[in-house]
């Protein structure tokens, strides 16, 4: 069952744009997670969320949650070209054992 | 270095012919995971195994089987059963809790 609903499906932007990216999901969660997946490769973590955090920064990186409308974003900042590639948000279930996943936004960055 | 290895990188399997993917891991993590991607479909989880011989089914385990015998190794068998096996399949694996999962490269598997 797809738990996690990313919008848009496919972003394109300039460098030094922003990107943003919105996840929903339909349950409670106990975490919420963002990875990448460059084309063909395996995904790559970037970030997590707890339930109870409403915003987390890494580097470029800005991730909101917001339990109430079951809704998360994350926020790329001054985007380059190697930030092309699909990304996929994440929710972990009440019981800690697995991930489901969403479709992914597919993020093209063009020079 | 630690980390995940997948093989093959690619395969070509014919109707009928069941094929094993391999998946070792280096990290000491207890749990293991077997994941689908589709295009267009995101990450559907098969099968997943918290410690060493034992498993548990995923959303679509159906025509899929796994072993673990062993805390590095989950190798998943794709059947004959298995109606649409083509697809890209990837192995992730996480110390024990609900932290961030590691991925492996994937394995693409096509039936001719």
């Amino acid at each position: 069952s797809q738990q996690g609903e990313e919008d848009p499906q496919a972003l394109s932007i300039q460098e030094g744009e922003n990107a943003t990216m919105n996840c929903s999901y339909k349950t409670s969660i106990n975490n919420l997670q963002w990875y990448r997946q460059n084309s063909g490769r395996g995904l790559v973590h970037l970030i997590l969320i707890r339930s109870n955090e409403r915003e987390k920064h890494s580097g470029r990186l800005r991730v909101t949650l917001d339990t109430s409308k079951k809704s998360s974003s994350l926020l790329i900042t001054a985007s380059r070209a190697a930030d092309t590639a699909s990304y996929f948000c994440a929710t972990m279930n009440s019981g800690y054992s697995t991930l489901t996943f969403g479709k992914g936004t597919m993020l093209l960055v063009s020079p | 270095d630690g980390g995940i290895t997948q093989s093959p990188k690619y395969l070509f399997r014919k109707e009928g012919q069941n094929v094993t993917l391999s998946c070792e891991q280096n990290l000491n993590h207890d749990a293991m995971y077997w994941y689908r991607q589709d295009p267009g479909q995101g990450l559907r989880l098969i099968y997943y195994s918290q410690i060493v011989n034992d498993f548990q089914k995923g959303d679509i385990a159906e025509g899929y089987s796994v072993s673990r015998e062993k805390k590095e190794s989950f190798p998943l068998t794709v059947t004959s059963a298995q109606k649409n096996p083509t697809a890209f399949y990837l192995c992730a694996s996480t110390p024990r809790g609900p932290g961030e999962l590691f991925f492996g490269e994937g394995s693409r598997l096509t039936v001719l």
